[in-house]
């Protein structure tokens, strides 16, 4: 079992859509990120938070220490939010590499 | 300087021979960080330098594998005698030290060993 885990692993939305993408971790950390790749490979941090909840634009992370779960919501999808999400916890303790979770594949459909 | 540069973009080579990757972080992050992501997967660590000094390496980061920070700017990832299954994305990312570890990442450097 990996100690980043993501749900679902594929999603398809139509524009408009709320959508919520899920990640729970077995490890305590010290901080999360989400992280969004576009195909190409680029990857583009999103969020970093280790309390309550961050908000940029149309998209909202929050995070639930006692639950260790957290989640990425985009309200109002648009296509050109297709791509992948990426979950990544840096353990607590550890100087700043990250474990990553396998990432949701995210295609917004107009 | 816009963010973390990385060369080359890809990189083809025969199975067997070596390969170095270069990354440039953000000027002021002391911070390098490398990964390793393969098709369908989430990104791997590898290794990470804070200045110079390589100051944590994963079990990934086998002898073929070895990373460079010289003068705590630039770094290199050279993978010797390489092999198909190290086709891969190496990406680099770069931060500030705690507590700013928000993470900025290159666009990665694609390698197909044939």
């Amino acid at each position: 079992k990996n100690e980043v885990e993501q749900s679902p692993q594929n999603l398809t939305a139509q524009e408009g859509e709320f959508i919520t993408i899920n990640c729970s971790y077995s490890v305590g950390i010290s901080a999360l990120h989400w992280l969004q790749q576009h195909p190409g490979g680029g990857i583009v941090s999103l969020f970093m938070l280790s309390s309550g909840k961050k908000k940029h634009g149309r998209l909202i992370a929050t995070i639930n220490i006692q639950e260790k779960h957290s989640s990425l919501h985009i309200t109002a999808s648009h296509p050109r939010d297709s791509a992948v999400y990426i979950c990544a916890a840096r353990k607590g303790g550890s100087q700043g590499n990250l474990i990553f979770g396998k990432g949701t594949k995210l295609s917004v459909k107009p | 300087d816009t963010g973390v540069s990385q060369n080359p973009r890809h990189k083809i080579t025969k199975r067997g021979q070596n390969v170095t990757f270069r990354c440039d972080p953000i000027s002021e992050h002391n911070r390098l960080y490398w990964y390793r992501q393969t098709l369908g997967q989430g990104p791997e660590f590898l290794t990470y330098f804070q200045n110079e000094a390589q100051l944590e390496k994963s079990r990934l980061l086998s002898d073929r594998f070895s990373a460079e920070r010289p003068k705590g700017s630039f770094s290199t990832l050279e993978i010797q005698r390489t092999e198909q299954g190290d086709s891969a994305m190496y990406l680099c990312a770069s931060s500030l030290p705690p507590p700013g570890l928000e993470q900025f990442f290159g666009p990665g450097t694609r390698l197909t060993v044939l």
